[in-house]
């Protein structure tokens, strides 16, 4: 298993300012993910944060949005740049136990609301 | 869309009736996962099932996994109202080494 600690937890933030979420592991893993989930939706993925590379971003994300940083393998940022109220969600970092095959834990969330 | 389907969007039962959702999915996986919420709380995990596997079972929880229709359902039996809560799957994608959710079941329990 997997614990994972974000920060913060909650966050009212004004438009156009940037925010940095942290996520931090209690054990080191290969396969971290971010998701978003806005009110009333599933889960989408952002981006798989790669250790000591860029992360892959998927479709409708892009890195000057929400640039991540993951320098080991326990520890990943998510910014949100220039924000917008349509920023406003719930931002969800996750790690897979276990490579591929295992279960997908996940942090508290970040619920973020831009005025 | 990124997200998989799931059918039914929102499903409303009888205390004690059983309650199954559907989930459909793009290509080859892994696993196929599924995933409780309760309103404005956390993602809880209730059951893995592997691509090789064809059913699985926890407690009340039966899972099955078809993979030539690409396609999971759960059924959770004697359903009480504390089964409230949003259901969501998640797809192993061994291609692409991303987990993807569906769109989420709404279960709603009337007492």
């Amino acid at each position: 298993s997997a614990v994972i600690s974000q920060k913060p937890s909650r966050d009212i933030c004004q438009r156009g300012t940037s925010l940095t979420i942290q996520c931090q592991v209690d054990s080191q893993v290969t396969m971290m993910f971010w998701y978003r989930q806005q009110p009333g939706q599933s889960l989408t993925l952002i981006a798989t944060a790669n250790q000591g590379s860029e992360a892959t971003y998927e479709s409708g994300f892009v890195i000057d949005k929400f640039p991540i940083s993951r320098p080991n393998l326990t520890f990943s940022t998510l910014t949100v740049s220039n924000m917008s109220p349509e920023d406003s969600s719930i931002y969800l970092c996750s790690v897979l136990a276990g490579g591929l095959g295992g279960e997908l834990f996940f942090g508290e969330g970040s619920r973020l609301t831009v005025l | 869309s990124q997200q998989g389907e799931e059918d039914p969007q929102a499903l409303s039962i009888q205390e004690g009736e059983n309650a199954t959702m559907n989930c459909s999915y793009k290509t080859s996986i892994n696993n196929l996962q599924w995933y409780r919420q309760n309103s404005g709380r956390g993602l809880v995990h209730l059951i893995l099932i592997r691509s090789n596997e064809r059913e699985k079972h926890s407690g009340r929880l039966r899972v099955t996994l078809d993979t030539s229709k690409k396609s999971s359902s759960l059924l959770i039996t004697a359903s009480r109202a504390a089964d409230t809560a949003s259901y969501f799957c998640a797809s192993g994608y061994s291609s692409a080494s991303k987990i993807i959710f569906g769109s989420g079941t709404r279960l709603s329990i009337r007492p």
